[in-house]
C-alpha cells in the first residue's frame, strides 16, 4: 500500500506570495491532518480534515487555509508569505476513531521564504 | 492543556550502549501515546504506540511501557546501533469532539557513534 504523499518537496517563494502544498493520503485513510515543523517552535498543529470537513484547527493566523477533497486529498494554502513562514510542513493521515489509530506522515514539504 | 515533556538532548552514545529517551505527559483521560523517528531531511515514522495503561509497545528493539501512575512513556533499546541516530519525538494524541490531532514533544536528538 502506497504511502502519504506530498508535493512539492521543495519550495522557495518571496515574502508577499501565496503557496498551496498538496498530500494525497494512505488509501481508505479519510482523516488527513497538517503540521508545521520548525526548529523554533517545534512540530505544531495547523488543522485536521474528515470527510472534506475541517474538525479542528490550531493556533495559526487566517492566512493558513486548507480544504479536503472527495477522494480525500487535501491542500493547504498560505497567503501573504513571511519569513516566519518558512518550515517543514507535514502531512499525516489516519482511519481517525476515538483515539484508537496512529497518523502515517509524508515526507514533508520544505517551503522558504526569502 | 495537553501536554508533552522530553528529556532534552541532544544524546551521544557509543554502539551497543543501552539507550533511554525519558518522555512524560500532562493529558485529561487516558490518550494514546506514540513514539515517531525523524531521520536527517525525512518526514516522522512511526516508531511503536500504546493505547492503554500498561500497554507495551515494541518494534526494531525499541520498547515503551504506558505508565498511567507516572505518566510516562519512556523509550528505551539495549543496544543501540550507527543506524539509530535520529531525532526521536513522543507524543500524545488527543481527541475533542470527533477530531483528532497529535500533541508532541520537543524532539531528542541521537548520535550513535561506531
Amino acid at each position: 500500500k502506497a504511502g502519504v504523499t506530498q508535493t512539492p518537496r521543495y519550495l522557495i517563494k518571496t515574502r508577499g506570495q501565496q503557496v498551496t502544498l498538496s498530500c494525497s493520503p494512505i488509501s481508505g485513510h479519510r482523516s488527513v491532518s497538517w503540521y508545521q515543523q520548525t526548529p523554533g517552535q517545534g512540530l505544531q498543529f495547523l488543522f485536521e480534515y474528515f470527510s472534506e470537513t475541517q474538525r479542528n484547527k490550531g493556533n495559526f493566523p487566517g492566512r493558513f487555509s486548507g480544504r479536503q477533497f472527495s477522494n480525500s486529498r487535501s491542500e493547504m494554502n498560505v497567503s501573504t508569505l513571511e519569513l516566519g513562514d518558512s518550515a517543514l510542513y507535514l502531512c499525516a493521515s489516519s482511519l481517525a476513531g476515538q483515539g484508537r489509530y496512529e497518523q502515517y506522515f509524508g515526507p514533508g514539504t520544505r517551503l522558504t521564504v526569502t | 492543556g495537553d501536554s508533552v515533556t522530553q528529556m532534552e538532548g541532544p544524546v551521544t552514545l557509543s554502539e551497543e550502549a543501552f539507550l533511554t529517551i525519558n518522555c512524560t505527559y500532562t493529558a485529561t483521560g487516558y490518550p494514546s501515546l506514540f513514539w515517531y523517528v525523524q531521520y536527517p531531511g525525512e518526514g516522522l515514522q512511526l516508531l511503536l504506540k500504546a493505547t492503554k495503561a500498561d500497554d507495551k509497545g515494541s518494534n526494531k528493539g525499541f520498547e515503551a511501557t504506558y505508565r498511567k501512575e507516572t505518566t510516562s512513556f519512556h523509550l528505551e533499546k539495549g543496544s543501540v546501533q550507527v543506524s539509530d541516530s535520529a531525532v526521536y519525538f513522543c507524543a500524545l494524541l488527543k481527541t475533542q469532539g470527533g477530531s483528532e490531532k497529535l500533541v508532541f514533544g520537543k524532539g531528542t536528538k541521537l548520535t550513535v557513534n561506531p
